[in-house]
């Protein structure tokens, strides 16, 4: 059963960088033939798609914010990597690790997720 | 960006009934659209993928229908651990999520 585990801080001041990691068990991050993925969602609204990363090491990130995000992976330690930068109050949220059931965006297994606050 | 509408934003309904909830997409989505189930306080659960393919462990009483533009989301008989939000998301165009659905209890 994979599992996967979101790590950071929870507090971050705004313009800097937001930095996550998805720890992953139970499974490779490198098995053919997956999306891993960053979703987010602010308190008390809906789902937003940050960005992802397929197995093969390519990396997609959302149009909206996609000057601001970098995703990245470590193989040697199953773990993928969130950096959001130049903060604001808007990027409050909870954010969400995931993967996909298949070589989709279909995600069927999820982190806890961590509650990030952007505030000096 | 591909916007996804859902309607109603809120449900009332009792155990037992039927609910129907809606998806409409702001071009064609193909197959590509997801439902997700999400409890106050837990992450978004998996339902259905590809407009009508049930998710590992889903109950039968859960099943989705539509093409292009137009998405719906059936319960047949609610239970009670079905009052939830949920959410659609489509995956022919990068990624977006619906604003989501209340199911309450009425």
């Amino acid at each position: 059963q994979v599992q996967l585990q979101e790590s950071g801080p929870g507090l971050v001041k705004p313009s800097e960088t937001l930095s996550l990691t998805c720890t992953v068990s139970g499974g490779s991050i490198s098995s053919c033939c997956y999306y891993w993925g960053w979703i987010r969602q602010p308190p008390g609204k809906g789902l937003e798609w940050i960005g992802s990363l397929f197995y093969s090491g390519t990396t997609y990130s959302n149009p909206s914010l996609k000057s601001r995000v970098t995703i990245s992976v470590d193989t040697s330690k199953d773990q993928f990597s969130l950096k959001l930068s130049s903060v604001t109050a808007a990027d409050t949220a909870m954010y969400y690790c995931a993967r996909s059931i298949a070589d989709d965006y279909n995600f069927n297994y999820w982190g806890q997720g961590i509650l990030v606050t952007v505030s000096s | 960006e591909i916007v996804l509408t859902q309607s109603p934003a809120t449900l009332s309904l009792s155990p037992g009934e039927r609910a129907t909830l809606s998806c409409r997409a702001s071009q064609s989505v193909r197959n590509y659209l997801t439902w997700y189930q999400q409890k106050p306080g837990q992450t978004p659960r998996l339902l259905i993928y590809d407009t009508s393919n049930r998710a590992t462990g889903i109950p039968a009483r859960f099943s989705g229908s539509g093409s292009g533009t137009d998405f719906t989301l059936t319960i047949s008989s609610l239970e009670p651990e079905d009052f939830a939000v949920y959410y659609c998301q489509q995956r022919s165009h990068w990624l977006t999520f619906g604003g989501g659905t209340k199911v309450e209890i009425k």
